[in-house]
């Protein structure tokens, strides 16, 4: 059974970056069972998919976020990371870490959230 | 992107009665190289992430009761939980997984009456 608990800043500069680890225990991050993924949930609103990375290198991303959304792995201390720039205050959201083991696209596996909030 | 829309946004139902969330995508789910709807489904309760109830639009993640179904094709689905408990009460969303990027509906919100 995987595990997913995310870290984060907790606030976060307008202009700046915005950086998240999730912790994956249960099994290795390198398995390639598993594609790694974030998805986010501003306050009172529904589930936005920020996209996935695969232990190939190969990303998806959602073009709504541009080129500010980048996401990576460390297999040496078995997490994955997100990292949005040039954030606003439409960044502020609860941002959940997800996998799964159905599909790519089906999540099974979800982290508890970590709100991020974008203000001055 | 697909557009996914639910209806209705907010439903209340009284126990033990039957609860149905319809959901509609802009373009359709359906693969025709395993015939299968790329349609999942989650419930969320306050302060909880989502949970996975069904996927394939209608094969139950291990663990959801039995009174959780799922069915549709095409672009046109809808889930139904046959018997309403308390627990039940939560926010539902559908999910389109046929490609990227993924997209959710709105969400329903479920009450009890």
């Amino acid at each position: 059974q995987v595990q997913l608990q995310e870290s984060s800043p907790g606030l976060v500069e307008p202009s700046q970056t915005l950086s998240l680890t999730c912790s994956v225990s249960g099994d290795s991050i390198s398995s390639g069972k598993y594609f790694w993924t974030w998805i986010r949930q501003p306050a009172g609103k529904g589930l936005e998919w920020i996209g996935r990375f695969y232990i190939t290198g190969s990303t998806n991303y959602n073009p709504s976020l541009g080129s500010r959304v980048t996401m990576s792995l460390d297999t040496s201390k078995n997490h994955f990371s997100l990292r949005l720039n040039s954030v606003t205050a439409a960044d502020t959201a609860v941002y959940f870490c997800a996998s799964g083991t159905r599909d790519p696209g089906v999540f099974d596996y979800w982290g508890q959230g970590a709100f991020v909030t974008v203000s001055s | 992107d697909i557009v996914m829309t639910q209806s209705p946004d907010s439903l209340a139902v009284s126990l033990g009665e039957r609860a149905t969330i319809n959901c509609r995508s802009s373009q359709s789910l359906l693969h025709s190289s395993n015939n299968k709807n790329y349609l999942a489904w989650y419930q969320q309760k306050s302060g909880q992430p989502p949970r996975l109830l069904l996927y394939w639009t209608s094969t139950r993640e291990s663990g959801v009761p039995d009174r959780f179904s799922g069915s549709g094709s095409g672009t046109n689905f809808t889930l139904t939980i046959s018997s309403l408990q308390a627990e039940d009460m939560a926010l539902y969303y559908c999910h389109q997984y046929f490609i990227t990027p993924y997209t959710f509906g709105q969400g329903t919100r479920l009450e009890i009456k």
